[in-house]
């Protein structure tokens, strides 16, 4: 079975200031790897994900994420966020081959960008 | 790309009625879509696959008498909340496969349903 941990259930932060969202994950098999946005009662965007290949995937709005599977980590990261950015982040995994419908969440990660 | 619409966004009941959420895929066909459930401050739950021209797979510990799910065609798939009760409030996801590739799902914006 897979799972994830995002450490922080809040990051408040300021506008301008750069931000590491965590995650970790657990999985005896290989997996696929999302971080996905939840704007206030809107349902989840795909901001970014890792199937293969390099390890730093760059995705929406200016984030990206390391892939890091000695550290089973798959963290996002931003250099300047704004104040749109303010919304709750999901990381997610999938084992390869497996059904779609099968994403494990994490708990979610609540970002406040602050002007 | 793909979009995925769900309504209604949010409806409010009384306990004991019935209540019916759509996902619907707007410019792609989905054999397959996927109901989740949301409770404030936690994560997305599976809560059933849907099967186009099937029955739907259901999660451990979801009932399938409360919670209908009926996929009729290839862009439509309902969930229907039976004889809701104050504790089926949530906010219900669906999602689907889209063209953006393998293993992405596209995600509807949610359906918030309160029952009093």
């Amino acid at each position: 079975a897979q799972s994830v941990t995002q450490l922080d259930s809040q990051v408040p932060v300021f506008e301008e200031a750069p931000v590491e969202l965590r995650c970790n994950y657990s999985s005896s098999v290989s997996v696929y790897l999302f971080w996905y946005v939840q704007y206030p009662n809107q349902g989840l965007q795909l901001l970014l994900k890792y199937l293969s290949g390099s390890t730093l995937v760059k995705g929406i709005n200016g984030f990206e994420a390391e892939f890091n599977k000695s550290q089973t980590s798959f963290h996002l990261r931003k250099p300047s966020v704004h104040i749109s950015d303010t919304a709750e982040y999901f990381c997610a995994v999938i084992r390869k081959g497996g059904s779609q419908g099968n994403l494990i969440f994490g708990k979610g990660t609540k970002l406040s960008v602050k002007p | 790309g793909a979009v995925v619409s769900q309504h209604p966004s949010w409806v409010i009941c009384k306990s004991g009625t019935s209540v019916k959420i759509e996902c619907r895929s707007l410019d792609f066909q989905a054999t397959t879509m996927f109901w989740y459930r949301q409770f404030p401050k936690q994560s997305l739950m599976l809560m059933a696959t849907s099967n186009e021209g099937s029955k739907a797979t259901y999660e451990q510990g979801v009932e399938k008498d409360k919670f209908l799910i009926n996929h009729a065609s290839l862009t439509l798939s309902t969930l229907t909340v039976t004889s809701a009760h104050p504790e089926d409030s949530s906010f219900y996801i669906c999602s689907a496969r889209g063209n953006s590739g393998a293993n992405v799902l596209t995600f509807g914006a949610g359906s918030r349903l309160t029952v009093l």
